[in-house]
Order: C-alpha cells, then sequence, then structure tokens
C-alpha cells in the first residue's frame, strides 16, 4: 500500500525567507505526488502535481517541489514566504492503479513578520 | 465557476443522535468524495461515486454511516447513530474524471462536534 511521512507537524519562518516541507513516501509503484494546502476555513487547494513526467515541478503562488526516486522524497520549497501562505499543507501519494489519494498527516506553516 | 458547496458548516449533535451533510459538486463533474478529516490528521476517504455508483466504500463504517447520490449530481452522507470518534470535518470532493491524476476540487467541509 502507498502512503507518505510528512516529517515535520510544524514549520515557522520569517517573510521573507525559504520554505522547506518535507515529505516522504512509500509506494510500490510508480507514484503520483500532489502537495495541498489548506487555509482556515477554506477548502483544499491543489498547489502541484507530479506524473512521472519532468522531475521537477513547479506549482502555483512560487511553491515547487522536486521528485527524487533514490531518496522517495518529494520535498515543498518556495524561495521567498509571504504571510499568506501559513496555512496546513498536505503531501498526497495516488497510485495510478489505485486511483485513490492518499494523504499525510499535514505540516502546519507559521510565518512571522 | 462556482466551486463544491457543502451545508451545513458546523453542526454539534450529542452521541446517539442522527446527522446528514449535503454536497453539491462543480457542475459536470462525474466523481464525488466524501473524506472524513479528524483534528490533526490528513483527510481519509470514505466514499467515492462515479455518476451515481460507489466506486470505492471500503473505509466507510457501514454500520451507522451512508451515503447516497441520487440523479449523479448532490450527494448526502449521514451518521446514524453518532458516536463521539465521528467528531471530526467532513470534506466533499469533486473531479471531472475518476483517477488520482485528475485534480479534485474540495468544499470548505462540515466541522461536526459530538458531545
Amino acid at each position: 500500500a502507498q502512503s507518505v511521512t510528512q516529517l515535520d507537524s510544524h514549520v515557522s519562518v520569517s517573510e521573507g525567507t525559504p520554505v522547506l516541507l518535507r515529505c516522504n513516501y512509500s509506494s510500490s509503484y510508480s507514484p503520483s505526488l500532489f502537495w495541498y494546502v489548506q487555509h482556515p476555513n477554506k477548502g483544499l487547494q491543489l498547489l502541484l502535481k507530479y506524473t512521472s513526467a519532468a522531475t521537477l515541478v513547479k506549482g502555483i503562488n512560487g511553491f515547487e517541489a522536486e521528485f527524487k526516486k533514490s531518496e522517495t522524497s518529494f520535498h515543498l520549497t518556495k524561495p521567498s514566504a509571504h504571510m499568506s501562505d501559513a496555512a496546513e499543507y498536505f503531501c498526497v501519494v495516488s497510485d495510478p492503479g489505485f486511483q485513490k489519494l492518499v494523504f499525510g498527516t499535514g505540516t502546519r506553516l507559521l510565518v512571522s513578520p | 465557476e462556482a466551486g463544491v458547496a457543502q451545508s451545513p458548516r458546523y453542526k454539534i449533535i450529542e452521541k446517539r443522535q442522527s446527522v446528514a451533510f449535503w454536497c453539491n459538486p462543480i457542475s459536470g463533474h462525474a466523481t464525488l468524495y466524501w473524506y472524513q478529516q479528524i483534528l490533526g490528521q490528513g483527510p481519509k476517504l470514505l466514499i467515492q461515486f462515479q455518476n451515481n455508483g460507489v466506486v470505492d466504500d471500503s473505509q466507510l463504517p457501514k454500520d451507522r454511516f451512508s451515503a447516497e447520490r441520487l440523479k449523479g449530481v448532490d450527494s448526502t452522507l449521514k451518521i446514524q447513530p453518532a458516536k463521539l470518534e465521528d467528531s471530526a470535518v467532513y470534506l466533499c470532493a469533486s473531479s471531472p474524471l475518476a483517477g488520482g491524476l485528475h485534480e479534485q476540487y474540495f468544499g470548505p467541509g462540515t466541522r461536526l462536534t459530538v458531545t
């Protein structure tokens, strides 16, 4: 079965500094991987997805993630944090054959002025 | 375009009572999902519909949870009777087609508190 592990439950950064949210996956198949963001009282929104094309994936709002098969990782990064980035971020895996999304436990990103 | 609509946004009930949640997906989306998100955890899929047929309900506690999607459009999720451990946010999502490769669009959720 496929799964993801988000290595940090909380990450705190200052505005203007880089963001790194870590995710490791486990899958018996070639996985599809996603990052979703959840702002308070709003629905989950897709940031980006990896589907076996380019290993460096660019998403919305300046976020990007790199698929590293050798490390089974799919870390999310952003060069410069904004206050509006404060939210909960979920790493998600889907095996195309099973057509189901499996969510990690989430990382709460805190951005201070 | 309008997003996924859910109601109510909040619900407080006592254990052993029943409750129902409603979801209206994005127009034209064939696939509809219900997720349960317990505080501090990621969403967990409860049931997936393709049009008005059930594709996956393997994680739905069928002794107390039921869901239907009549006419392949909006959907209702019911809990009867509720338990304390059912306190969670219930998320509805829809996508144009089935499959993890297709983006799922999420509603704002219904926060259920069981006392």
